[in-house]
């Protein structure tokens, strides 16, 4: 089925080390966001990138990098993982504007640093 | 910037009967759309229903409906014959008119249980 595709699906880190969390969609969507999920406080934007080559800082970017590869892939760095970065991450694509025709979200990865 | 709330951290219903849903929005501006989606133990956001600011109608899915009040910024989803499978974490959110660098703005959530 067309989506949004997130690897991996879980992931545990000892704090300092590196990791990319990859997104995928296949809905030639122009816009594709990544967002944090933590107990209570409901999904916070990271980033954001509005076509290839673009990016913008969300709300909470502190700690992560993201790379638009190209139209379809959207990536996710986090350089020195740190207990603070434990979370669920969800990544979303739209067609702007997205509240008219939708957002569609990944699956979500569930990330422990310890 | 844009803040959305919601003031229910918990609710509980009896099933088969109506339980609704709170949220309330800050914007400045005048053309937006809000959203109610469903979040279940296995992660995926499902979007349960959809309003434009700038129609006066309630949008209505099924057994899901809304209660806009624009003036009053509030937002509520009520949800009428409750079934098991309505058990989830709901959550209210934003989006600006033409899209942009904001992309959805989420409330805290509402964790609705269904007691059988």
């Amino acid at each position: 089925n067309a989506g949004v595709t997130q690897t991996p699906k879980f992931q545990v880190l000892k704090t300092g080390q590196s990791m990319t969390l990859q997104c995928a969609q296949d809905m030639n969507h122009n816009s594709m966001y990544w967002y944090r999920q933590d107990p209570g406080m409901g999904l916070r934007l990271i980033y954001y990138s509005a076509s290839e080559g673009t990016t913008d800082k969300g709300e909470v970017p502190n700690g992560y990098n993201v790379s638009r590869l190209n139209k379809r892939e959207f990536s996710l760095r986090l350089e020195s993982a740190a207990p603070s970065q434990t979370s669920v991450y969800f990544c979303a694509s739209s067609r702007p504007p997205g509240g008219l025709y939708g957002y569609t979200f990944g699956s979500g990865t569930r990330l422990t640093v310890v | 910037a844009q803040t959305v709330t919601q003031s229910q951290p918990e609710m509980s219903v009896q099933e088969a009967e109506t339980v609704t849903l709170s949220c309330t929005y800050d914007t400045s501006e005048s053309d937006y759309y809000l959203f109610w989606y469903k979040q279940p133990p296995s992660r995926q956001m499902i979007l349960v229903i959809r309003q434009e600011a700038y129609k006066q109608q309630n949008a209505t899915e099924n057994r899901f409906s809304v209660n806009f009040q624009k003036a009053a910024k509030s937002f509520s989803l009520k949800i009428s014959d409750s079934q098991l499978g309505d058990a989830a974490m709901y959550f209210c959110a934003y989006s600006p008119y033409g899209g942009g660098a904001d992309g959805l703005t989420f409330g805290k959530g509402t964790h609705l249980i269904i007691q059988p």
